[in-house]
């Protein structure tokens, strides 16, 4: 199976922040990285898909690259609505796997 | 509008089977995509459970094979969940969730299935 391991596991950040947070894969995935965003007892929205490709109706400040084995999502300047856990998930290969989560915080 | 919604029981007892079933509407499963069931248990992280192609081909995660079926009905535009043998440790939020690539989008909205006697 590909691990996939995310840091760090929560940051604090401020309104206009420029956040990034990082997914490395246990094995070469290519470019088929997917990034989501989950807030309290919702379900998981697609931000990113293929490491790289920006989801409809997504604001452009959320950003993806990397490929490989190692992979970035970057929020360029962080909104009050961003506050919310990040999971990424290779989509390489069964089995699916997902990172751990990363808590952007209010600082 | 693309939806989907997961049903079933909210309350299950240890050694019973699980069952849920994802309705899809705004779209049609047999459109190239994968069918996939995702969960999360409390405070946690997400975990796939497994996925299946509307010709039928199923995949699953190892750590859970042994124990779980999924369906599709493509007349009913659903697919279906189960797990066996259910213990504490699978009380968790369950998710479906269609994609038409290895990621997922959309996701229903979420059932919390709790395991207790």
């Amino acid at each position: 199976d590909i691990q996939m391991t995310q840091s760090p596991s929560s940051v604090s950040a401020s309104v206009g922040d420029r956040v990034t947070i990082t997914c490395r894969a246990s094995q070469d995935i290519s470019i088929w990285l997917a990034w989501y965003q989950q807030k309290p007892g919702k379900a998981p929205n697609l931000l990113i898909f293929a490491a790289s490709s920006l989801q409809i109706a997504v604001p452009s400040r959320f950003s993806g690259s990397g490929s490989g084995t190692d992979f970035t999502l970057t929020i360029s300047s962080l909104q009050p609505e961003d506050f919310a856990t990040y999971y990424c998930q290779q989509a390489n290969s069964f089995p699916l796997t997902f990172g751990g989560g990363t808590k952007v915080e209010i600082k | 509008q693309e939806q989907l919604q997961e049903s079933g029981p909210g309350l299950v007892k240890p050694s019973e089977t699980l069952s849920l079933t994802c309705t899809v509407s705004g779209y049609s499963i047999t459109s190239n995509y994968y069918c996939g069931w995702i969960r999360q248990p409390p405070g946690k992280g997400l975990e796939w459970i497994g996925s299946i192609y509307h010709s039928g081909s199923t995949y699953y995660n190892p750590s859970l094979k042994s124990r779980v079926t999924i369906s599709i009905d493509t007349s009913k535009n659903q697919f279906s969940l189960k797990l066996s043998s259910v213990t504490a440790a699978d009380t968790a939020v369950y998710y479906c969730a269609t994609g038409r690539g290895y990621w997922f989008d959309p996701w229903g909205q979420g059932i919390l299935v709790t395991v207790s006697s």
